[in-house]
């Protein structure tokens, strides 16, 4: 059984550039969840979904990002421009039941902006 | 401000030894769940704990959950390599969000 699937795992691009990360949570889940890991800041929630709507995006750190759930099995994270302060990893996780639900991560996505 | 906080952030200690990593809130959970994250990948769930003074062993681990559902702790006998990797913890307020602890980084040197 396939887990929480993300792309690309490795993302090296210039200031400025547009990122889209991506993300196939696993089948049957009903909520998603972007995070951000650093070592600085560690583990933040960036957004939330529920049944394919934002619930919370309060985490998002500004304009410059963006997520959309098209449907249940898709979700994008995308940062334009992006700026050397977003090189982080960045996760896609999946629940069942809402956030009280076991959250099940992807492999995540390193990114680096130069 | 840290919300769930994690002790000690680091540790290193030898193969066979036992140690504790603590996480401690004032906040109170109604369920606190324990991950294991190995380099280049993501958290991997260990154990939730739910009810006040609830243990759970899985293997070498023991998870306790304390009695007003404020903190927790894992314990870990006769450390093995690996064991190695980034604990953390997390918190539900039975909301929509985790409370993420900053994490303990566990090295078992063999």
């Amino acid at each position: 059984d396939a887990g929480v699937i993300q792309s690309p795992r490795h993302e090296v691009t210039e200031m400025g550039q547009e990122v889209t990360l991506r993300c196939k949570p696993i089948s049957g889940h009903n909520s998603l969840f972007w995070y951000r890991q650093t070592m600085m800041r560690g583990l933040e929630l960036l957004i939330y979904f529920n049944n394919n709507v934002p619930i919370d995006d309060s985490g998002m750190p500004e304009d410059r990002f963006s997520a959309k759930m098209p449907n249940a099995s898709f979700s994008t994270l995308k940062i334009q421009p992006s700026e050397p302060r977003d090189s982080a990893v960045y996760f896609c996780a999946s629940s069942f039941g809402g956030n009280r639900g076991e959250q099940y991560f992807g492999p995540g996505t390193r990114l680096t902006v130069t | 401000t840290q919300l769930l906080e994690q002790s000690p952030q680091f540790l290193s200690i030898q193969e066979g030894e036992n140690l504790t990593v603590y996480c401690n809130s004032s906040s109170v959970f109604s369920s606190l769940q324990w991950y294991r994250q190995e380099p280049g990948e993501g958290p991997v769930l260990l154990v939730t704990v739910v009810t006040g003074g609830e243990v759970k062993k899985l293997k070498r681990l023991t998870f306790q959950f304390g009695d007003a559902r404020k903190d927790s702790s894992l314990h870990i006998t006769a450390a093995q390599p690996g064991d190695t990797g980034l604990y953390l913890c997390a918190g539900d307020r039975s909301n929509y969000q985790l409370i993420w602890g900053a994490g303990t980084k566990l090295i078992i040197k063999p």
